[in-house]
């Protein structure tokens, strides 16, 4: 089975920082991974797809790299609502959905 | 806008059996396009798949449950349900829907509902 690791665990940022996050996966899933948002009491959203596609709606500070095993999400400055935890997700080994274990952004 | 919305029980004894209904709005669950989700998150945990389901019944597991997780759909009512028997504390978790969508024969989940809070007790 495809293990999917982040860091870091969480990171300590302020508005208008750049923030950086990566997510590694145990083999080779090419560019099937995406991206999450996700704040307490709230629904999670899809960011980033097929890691560098924005999703519809996302906003232009949000962007994703990579591919093989090794990917990063950058989110140039860093706005209030964008504090919570982000998750990475591989779509490579269908049907199974194996999401990152998470990394938690919030304020310093 | 499409909106998912989770409603059941919020307290289950343990060794028996979790239900929950996904009621879809705003969109259609007869589409070829789309399979519809369950996912779970324990309290201070990631994320966990527990499947997915088409409007033709057609059906994926997490092979960690153990056979435990049965999807259905009612396409009648725009529902989808989860039941997962002999539960225990450790399926004590936020239950989500979503739709799985998948560009490229890839699967994302693009719409979430907000989640519904299951606590298994003893």
């Amino acid at each position: 089975d495809i293990q999917m690791t982040q860091s870091p665990s969480s990171v300590s940022a302020s508005v208008g920082d750049r923030v950086t996050i990566t997510c590694r996966a145990s083999q080779d899933i090419s560019i099937w991974l995406a991206w999450y948002h996700h704040k307490p009491g709230k629904a999670p959203k899809l960011l980033i797809y097929a890691a560098s596609k924005l999703q519809t709606g996302v906003p232009s500070r949000f962007s994703g790299s990579g591919s093989g095993t090794d990917f990063t999400l950058t989110i140039n400055n860093l706005q209030p609502e964008d504090f919570g935890t982000y998750y990475c997700q591989q779509a490579n080994s269908f049907p199974a959905i194996i999401f990152g274990p998470g990394t938690k952004v919030d304020f310093k | 806008q499409l909106q998912l919305q989770e409603s059941g029980p919020g307290l289950v004894k343990a060794s028996e059996t979790l239900s929950l209904t996904c009621t879809v709005s705003g969109g259609s669950i007869n589409s070829n396009n789309y399979y519809w989700g369950w996912i779970r998150q324990p309290p201070g945990k990631g994320l966990e798949w527990i499947g997915n389901i088409n409007y033709g019944g057609t059906t994926y597991y997490n092979p960690s449950l153990t056979g435990r997780a049965t999807i259905s759909v009612d396409p009648s009512k725009n529902q989808f349900s989860l039941k997962m028997t002999s539960v225990a504390a450790t399926d004590t978790a936020v239950y989500y829907c979503a739709r799985r969508w998948s560009p490229q024969n890839r699967a994302y989940f693009d719409s979430w509902g907000q989640g519904i809070l299951v606590t298994v007790s003893s």
